[in-house]
């Protein structure tokens, strides 16, 4: 049974920090995703990874993985209060009959405080 | 493009009722996930529909089913409600033009909150 776990579960921070999100997994999987939920909403993309090494950016947020590791990571630069959310790391294994099932971490409560 | 849709958004129920949930899927999306979230147990799979067919299933108990139609709509049926049902239910779509370049990335939708009393 994959697997994934995220740390910290919850992370309070000041603005203007820096911080980094640990995603481990348990099977062999190149293709690893991070998701955002904001209270009472659904889940946003954020980053797809899809191999050995895959590095994304996107603002203040920067994502890697490390297949060999089975280790992604979210790092936060400069965290700002709008950053504040639940992060979710996913990956995807295959489950047969053509079907590739997310299983995913339990969350990391992000909180900015000003 | 129009994202996922999901209807109801909010619904209480009463224990030994069923309850269906329905789901659209982005346009030209055939596949169809659906997931249960609670605080407790975090995000998990209950099923994946795709060209009308289950093709995977979660580690729930039959009372959980679902169905696709030929034009990717989804629903899923709850049959006598538990307490421990009540959870945000959330639909996910995919393209199976994005499995060909690797990605098995699911959009999600606004998700049905489901009460049980």
């Amino acid at each position: 049974e994959l697997k994934v776990e995220q740390n910290p579960l919850f992370l309070s921070m000041q603005e203007g920090k820096n911080y980094t999100i640990y995603c481990n997994y348990s099977t062999t999987s190149d293709r690893l995703y991070w998701y955002r939920q904001d209270p009472g909403k659904s889940l946003e993309s954020l980053f797809v990874l899809l191999s050995n090494g895959a590095v994304k950016q996107e603002g203040r947020l920067m994502a890697s993985l490390d297949t060999k590791a089975r280790l992604s990571t979210l790092h936060i630069t400069a965290a700002v209060h709008d950053l504040s959310a639940t992060y979710f790391c996913a990956v995807s294994a295959y489950s047969g009959a053509g079907s590739y099932q997310l299983t995913f971490g339990k969350g990391t409560k992000l909180s900015v405080i000003p | 493009k129009a994202g996922v849709t999901q209807t109801p958004r909010y619904l209480i129920k009463t224990r030994g009722q069923q309850v269906t949930l329905s789901c659209s899927p982005i346009s030209g999306h055939r596949s169809v996930s659906w997931y249960q979230q609670t605080p407790g147990q975090g995000l998990q799979f209950l099923f994946e529909y795709f060209s009308e067919t289950q093709r995977n299933k979660g580690n729930f108990p039959g009372r959980f089913s679902g169905r696709q139609f030929s034009n990717s709509r989804s629903e899923m049926n709850v049959s006598t409600l538990e307490l421990g049902d009540s959870a945000l239910y959330l639909c996910a779509s995919s393209a199976e033009a994005l499995r060909a370049l690797g990605s098995y990335e699911q959009y999600f939708g606004p998700g049905t909150r489901l009460t049980v009393t």
